[in-house]
C-alpha cells in the first residue's frame, strides 16, 4: 500500500549547524509529495510541496526535491536557526483518486544557540 | 486571510459525557477532513466530507461522529468520551478531486482532556 518512511528523531543540532531529515515513499501512482511543519501547540502548516519528479519544493530556507529514481523527498536547510525548533512531517497525496494524504511518522527536531 | 479556525482551543469533558468540537473555513474547499494526534505522532485520519459525502475510516470507532451542515462547518461528536480519545483534534480542508498538489490546510486544533 501507500506509505512514507521518515527518519527517527528526535535530530539534536546547534545553530547554524546543516539539517537533513530523509523521507522516502512508496511509488505507487504518481503523487505530490509535501513537508509539514508543527510548532509546540499548534496545528501543521504547509512548509514546502513538489507535484512532479525533480520539482524542488522551497521555503523558509527548507529545500527538498522530488526524486523518482530513489523514491525520496528528502529535507534540507543549510543553517538552522533556534526557531527551526519543530515536528516536520513529510506526507504524500495521490494525484488522481482519492483524497487521503499519507503521513510519515514524525521528527521532531531540537536546535540548541 | 482565508484560514481555519477550531473552537475551543482547549475543552475538558468528564467520561462518557458528550462533547462536540468545532471547525469552520473561509477557504471554500470541497473536503473538510478530521484528525487525531497524540503526543506529535502522525494525525490519524477520522473521516473527510467532500462537499455533502461522509466517508469514514474503516478503523473509526462508533464514537466519532461529524457532521457538516454547510460548506463552512464541520463538527466532530464524541459520543461517549473515553480516557483514551484525550487527544489533539485537529480539522484540515483541501481542495478535491483530481487537485492531488492541493495541501492540505489545518487549524490550530482543539485539545481535549477527558476526566
Amino acid at each position: 500500500g501507500n506509505s512514507v518512511t521518515q527518519m527517527e528523531g528526535p535530530v539534536t543540532l546547534s545553530e547554524e549547524a546543516f539539517l537533513t531529515i530523509n523521507c522516502t515513499y512508496t511509488a505507487t501512482g504518481y503523487p505530490s509529495l509535501f513537508w509539514y511543519v508543527q510548532y509546540p501547540g499548534e496545528g501543521l502548516q504547509l512548509l514546502l510541496k513538489a507535484t512532479k519528479a525533480d520539482d524542488k519544493g522551497s521555503n523558509k530556507g527548507f529545500e527538498a526535491t522530488y526524486r523518482k529514481e530513489t523514491t525520496s523527498f528528502h529535507l534540507e536547510k543549510g543553517s538552522v536557526q533556534v526557531s527551526d525548533s519543530a515536528v516536520y512531517f513529510c506526507a504524500r497525496r495521490a494525484n488522481t483518486g482519492g483524497f487521503k494524504t499519507i503521513f510519515g511518522a514524525g521528527t521532531r527536531l531540537f536546535v540548541k544557540a | 486571510d482565508a484560514m481555519v479556525i477550531q473552537n475551543p482551543r482547549y475543552q475538558v469533558t468528564q467520561f462518557g459525557k458528550p462533547v462536540t468540537l468545532s471547525c469552520s473555513q473561509t477557504l471554500n474547499h470541497n473536503v473538510m477532513y478530521w484528525y487525531q494526534q497524540k503526543s506529535s505522532q502522525a494525525p490519524k485520519l477520522l473521516f473527510h466530507y467532500y462537499d455533502k459525502d461522509f466517508n469514514n475510516e474503516a478503523d473509526t470507532p462508533d464514537n466519532f461522529q461529524s457532521r457538516r451542515p454547510n460548506t463552512s462547518f464541520c463538527f466532530l461528536d464524541i459520543r461517549s468520551p473515553g480516557l483514551g480519545d484525550a487527544a489533539m483534534y485537529l480539522c484540515a480542508t483541501s481542495r478535491g478531486a483530481g487537485q492531488g498538489g492541493s495541501p492540505l490546510h489545518f487549524g490550530n486544533g482543539t485539545r481535549l482532556t477527558v476526566t
